[in-house]
């Protein structure tokens, strides 16, 4: 069964840092592209960034594009998201998801149950 | 960016009646040189992750039960549920991945009336 499991959330004050990561088991993500997607409590989805099967691209939300880094171990099957000069604004359910059929642009056919970020002084 | 937009942004529809909720893209999201439509629906329970429905503007994800169909081309698509079940409660999301951002729509929001 393909599972992710989300970890890293949490509060944090205006201006710092929260690494996420998100464990995935019953596949091996070494093949597929991967996805962060980020939920404000009660509204809408919002995709965050997206990660090439073997880290070699990238791509980011404006909103987030300088501050976060997506990232992947291939070898411990898990995926990263580096948060750092985090805003009020990026307060919000993450999700991470998988994309499928080898595209570089794809639907995603699986989610994480998500990891609440606050961010709050 | 690709402003996805759906209409209504809720909706109720008596036991057994269809349901019927659009999307429409802000530009085609037709890839030309294969022919498919890069777009995707999803619901979303409470509490729970979107959970994929529809790829390829048309294609039911293996385990989707078959009243939900996807339709539509281009700039407008349609997801129906043909008999609505209890269990279809739940907040309907487009998004197209024909390019980076890829978008989401607003989401609509479908009750039983």
């Amino acid at each position: 069964e393909v599972q992710l499991v989300e970890s890293g959330g949490g509060l944090v004050q205006p201006g710092g840092s929260l690494r996420l990561s998100c464990a995935a088991s019953g596949f091996t993500i070494s093949t597929y592209w991967m996805h962060w997607v980020r939920q404000t409590p009660g509204m809408g989805l919002v995709w965050v960034s997206r990660i090439k099967s073997d880290g070699s691209s990238t791509s980011y939300a404006d909103s987030v594009k300088g501050r976060f880094t997506i990232s992947r171990d291939n070898a411990k099957n898990t995926l990263y998201l580096q948060m750092n000069s985090l805003r009020a604004e990026d307060t919000a359910v993450y999700y991470c998801a998988r994309g499928q059929g080898g595209y570089s642009n794809s639907w995603n056919d699986n989610w994480g149950q998500g990891t609440l970020v606050t961010v709050s002084s | 960016d690709i402003v996805m937009t759906q209409s209504p942004d809720s909706l109720a529809v008596s036991l057994g009646e269809r349901a019927t909720i659009t999307c429409k893209s802000s530009q085609s999201v037709l890839y030309s040189s294969n022919n498919k439509d890069y777009l995707a629906w999803y619901q979303q329970k409470p509490g729970q992750p979107p959970n994929l429905l529809i790829y390829w503007a048309s294609t039911r994800e293996s385990g989707v039960p078959d009243r939900f169909s996807g339709s539509g081309s281009g700039t407008d698509f349609t997801l129906t549920i043909s008999s609505l079940q209890a269990e279809d409660v739940a907040v309907y999301y487009c998004q197209q991945y024909y390019s980076t951002p890829i978008t989401f729509g607003q989401g609509t929001r479908l009750e039983i009336k």
